[in-house]
């Protein structure tokens, strides 16, 4: 089974800072995902990635497949950007479940 | 992608009753996975909902106590039995889509009283 590890679990940063969360994992995989949870817990997918780099706005997400790491950027950082970042990645060579990570609680203050 | 409608988003229940959590989906889906989060903890799935037969249960968790039901590839729910306050968690439901992307619904926040 995979092993996703992530850092840090809690954030606070000052509006306009540049953010950084880390995630690692144990067993090569298809691809990561890196998603968004809000306070009423509902998830959103942020990105689905397998190499490289993707940017969406101010986020950017990387992975690095041979050393099993990816990373969440947040460029100039804003409140309404708290809330809870998850990365996950398969479980297994084959199924379709995904094992989280236990998430990074960002807080941006004003 | 395909949008998920979960429901309800939260309740407050009473020890030993049950609750049953929808999702539906707005298009066909062959995946539809049911995850549980305890308060400070990460997502947990709890079973594979199959279309036509029983569901998948992880270790851990038994029909019994989350029967699960799929009666076509659009919708499924999950019912918490004989609650306790331990069961006070978030319930999502997921759907696998295309080669590696999935979909979440919003998510029910429930409390037992």
């Amino acid at each position: 089974k995979n092993e996703v590890e992530q850092s840090p679990q809690n954030l606070t940063a000052q509006e306009g800072e540049f953010i950084t969360i880390n995630c690692s994992y144990s067993v090569g995989i298809s691809a990561l995902h890196w998603l968004q949870q809000h306070p009423g817990g509902g998830i959103v997918s942020l990105f689905m990635l397998s190499s490289g780099k993707k940017k969406h706005g101010r986020l950017i997400a990387t992975i690095n497949i041979q050393e099993k790491h990816s990373s969440l950027h947040i460029t100039a950082s804003h409140p309404r950007d708290s809330a809870v970042y998850i990365c996950a990645a398969p479980s297994s060579g084959s199924a379709r479940q995904l094992t989280f990570g236990s998430g990074t609680q960002l807080t941006v203050l004003p | 992608s395909a949008v998920i409608s979960q429901k309800p988003s939260r309740d407050i229940c009473q020890r030993g009753t049950s609750l049953t959590i929808q999702c539906q989906v707005d298009s066909q889906v062959t995946m539809m996975f049911w995850y549980r989060q305890q308060p400070g903890q990460s997502l947990t799935l709890i079973a594979t909902a199959n279309q036509g037969s029983e569901a998948t249960y992880e270790s851990g968790f038994v029909i019994d106590k989350f029967p699960i039901s799929r009666p076509n590839l659009t919708f499924s729910t999950l019912t918490v039995s004989n609650m306790s306050p331990e069961d006070s968690s978030i319930y999502l439901c997921s759907v696998a889509q295309g080669a590696y992307g999935y979909t979440f619904g919003s998510g029910t926040r429930l409390t037992v009283v």
